[in-house]
């Protein structure tokens, strides 16, 4: 099983839909979790740090589930420039190097006028 | 504030030739990482060093690549000889402290195409 999992998509959603994306990761000692987007040909940006408790900036909704061992990103009344890849980052604990953030594959969505 | 520095943004070489790619972390960040993305692989961890000293090589593909960090400010990851399959977006992120809930901040990245 890989460390990081996501669903590589494409997502095609019409403006204004919402869409989820999920994330598993397979260490459950893992304490941190990030949101990445990533327009084609550029390098990666941070969206969203993910909480324990969840948090919510603007349109977009982080949530973590410790127990299934999952992140998720909730996108409301997406706009076409939403259109882009999503990295889950999930740092992992080595033995002998600390931790590791790991990126999972990512998740393409592309928002339709 | 000046993010993450790569150079050069394009590389374009015949195989065999040594290729150098630097990176110039943001000030103050304790942690630098050197990325390898391809459609294949995604976004792969070559290596990552903190205050200067390499932490975790695992990623690094074989011998042909090294990376150095001689100072906080500079770090540059060496292809010698190149092959074709090198041929990768190569990215330079920085961070502070590992151990907090920090992220990583990206370069622009290095497009190196190997002939």
């Amino acid at each position: 099983r890989k460390e990081v999992e996501q669903d590589p998509g494409p997502f095609n959603v019409p403006e204004g839909a919402t869409v989820a994306f999920n994330c598993t990761y397979s260490n459950s000692a893992s304490q941190s979790f990030f949101w990445y987007r990533q327009d084609c040909r550029k390098e990666p940006k941070l969206l969203m740090s993910v909480y324990s408790s969840g948090n919510e900036d603007g349109r977009f909704t982080a949530q973590l589930n410790r127990a299934s061992q999952y992140i998720s990103l909730l996108i409301r009344d997406s706009k076409l420039s939403d259109s882009a890849t999503y990295l889950c980052v999930v740092n992992v604990p080595r033995d002998n190097y600390g931790q590791n953030f790991v990126f999972g594959p990512g998740t393409r969505l592309s928002v339709l006028p | 504030d000046a993010g993450v520095i790569q150079s050069p943004r394009h590389e374009v070489t015949e195989m065999g030739q040594e290729v150098t790619l630097r990176c110039k972390p943001i000030s103050g960040h304790d942690y630098l990482f050197w990325y390898r993305q391809t459609m294949m692989r995604g976004l792969e961890l070559l290596i990552y060093f903190n205050n200067n000293v390499p932490i975790d090589d695992s990623g690094m593909p074989e011998d042909r690549f090294s990376a150095k960090m001689p100072n906080a400010s500079f770090s540059t990851l060496k292809i010698q000889p190149s092959e074709p399959r090198d041929s990768a977006v190569y990215f330079c992120a920085s961070r502070k402290h590992q151990g907090s809930n920090q992220p990583q901040h990206f370069g622009d990245g290095t497009r190196l195409s190997i002939l």
